[in-house]
Order: structure tokens, then C-alpha cells, then sequence
């Protein structure tokens, strides 16, 4: 059975940051591009980042360029996103998805950026 | 970047049918753009239904369908059921970035 786990998220203050995690099991992480993707509160979904199978490429909303990193450590099955000098925009739950045609999900994680 | 437009809602009787359609800023949605559709309940994170235009993944109810039409890509549900009132969303990809559609409500009434 495919499962993909996130942590790491929580309550920062502006200008803080978070290491977000997605474990993944059930399926062959490392032949899989990777994706993060959040949703703020009552909002739509939005793509921030993702990374190929390798790690050799990775991609970034605009919004995030700069200040988010995704990577991924195959040895692992495991997937991150560091956020750093984050803004009261970023609050969002933020979901790992990817393996074959994005059929995979976690159940996201919820970051909160508040002072 | 990219914009990509989603009706902001819709509304189809129990058993009918309706067409969700996904346009794109830069001009036509193409099978370039690789189409993908997602259904996301209250609560709950999405569930992907379509890729690559019309392809079905294994769980995915035959009632749904995907095509381009019209220069956009287009979710059909034939035979609505109760349990189809959801949130569906589009996904393009241009090379590497990925970009959402703003999501559409159907309800199922």
C-alpha cells in the first residue's frame, strides 16, 4: 500500500522558517519526479515546487523562488522543502504528491506563519 | 506565470451530465501541456482522476472523461452521482513548472 507521510509543519513567526518532510513508502521513489503543493485556508490549490527523480532539476512557483528549497534523498524515499523567511501568504496545508501521473498524495501539513 | 481558468462553479442534476473546461493564459491548452484533473472533498487532500488529457488512472469512475475541446481541456461527467459534489481542479505543465486552475464547485442538485 502507497503512503506518503508529511511533518515538520507548525506555527513560525514572519521571517522564520520550516523544514517540511514526506515520507514515502509502498512504491519506487527514485523513478518519480516529486511535487510539493499547499493550500491556504477556504483557498485553491497551488503548486510550489518540484524535483526530478535525481534531484538534477528542480522547478519553483515565482512566488517562493528564493526562499523555498526542495530536495529529496532517494536512499531515504524521502522528500523536503525548507522554507525559509516565510510570510503570513505562506500559511497554508502543504501536501507532498507524485509517483506515476501524480496519483499519490499525503494528507498534507499545515504551516501557519503568524505573529 | 501562467494563468490557467476554471469555471468558478457549476451545477448538474443527479444522473446528468456536465462539462468542466480548463483554458490557459498563453493560448490553446494542447496535449503538450500533458492535462491533469484532481477532485478534492471537503477535508480531504485531492485525488487525481486524469492525466495526460484522458487517461484514467485505475480508481477513477468510468463516468468521468477528459478530451480537449475548443482549445481548452475539458472534465465530462456522465451520470452524476451525490457522491460527485466536490472541488475539481486542472493542472498544466510547460516544461518543468506546473501551474492549478482556480478550481471548480460542482454541485450536484
Amino acid at each position: 500500500e502507497v503512503h506518503l507521510v508529511e511533518s515538520g509543519g507548525g506555527l513560525v513567526q514572519p521571517g522564520g522558517s520550516l523544514r517540511l518532510s514526506c515520507a514515502a513508502s509502498g512504491f519506487t521513489f527514485s523513478n518519480f519526479w516529486m511535487n510539493w503543493v499547499r493550500q491556504a485556508p477556504g483557498k485553491g490549490l497551488e503548486w510550489v515546487a518540484n524535483i526530478k527523480e535525481d534531484g538534477s532539476d528542480k522547478y519553483y512557483v515565482d512566488s517562493v523562488k528564493g526562499r523555498f528549497t526542495v530536495s529529496r534523498d532517494n536512499a531515504k524515499n524521502s522528500l523536503y522543502l525548507q522554507m525559509n523567511s516565510l510570510r503570513v501568504e505562506d500559511t497554508a496545508v502543504y501536501y507532498c504528491a507524485g509517483g506515476p501521473y501524480c496519483g499519490y498524495w499525503g494528507q498534507g501539513t499545515l504551516a501557519t506563519v503568524s505573529s | 506565470q501562467a494563468v490557467v481558468t476554471q469555471e468558478p462553479s457549476l451545477t448538474v442534476s443527479p444522473g446528468g451530465t456536465v462539462t468542466l473546461t480548463c483554458g490557459f493564459s498563453t493560448g490553446d491548452v494542447t496535449s503538450t501541456h500533458y492535462p491533469y484533473w484532481f477532485q478534492q472533498k471537503p477535508g480531504q487532500a485531492p485525488t487525481s482522476l486524469i492525466y495526460d488529457t484522458s487517461d484514467k488512472h485505475s480508481w477513477t469512475p468510468a463516468r468521468f472523461s477528459g478530451s480537449l475541446l475548443g482549445g481548452k481541456a475539458a472534465l465530462t461527467l456522465s451520470g452524476a452521482q451525490p457522491e460527485d459534489e466536490a472541488d475539481y481542479y486542472c493542472l498544466l505543465t510547460y516544461g518543468g513548472p506546473w501551474v492549478f486552475g482556480g478550481g471548480t464547485r460542482l454541485t450536484v442538485l
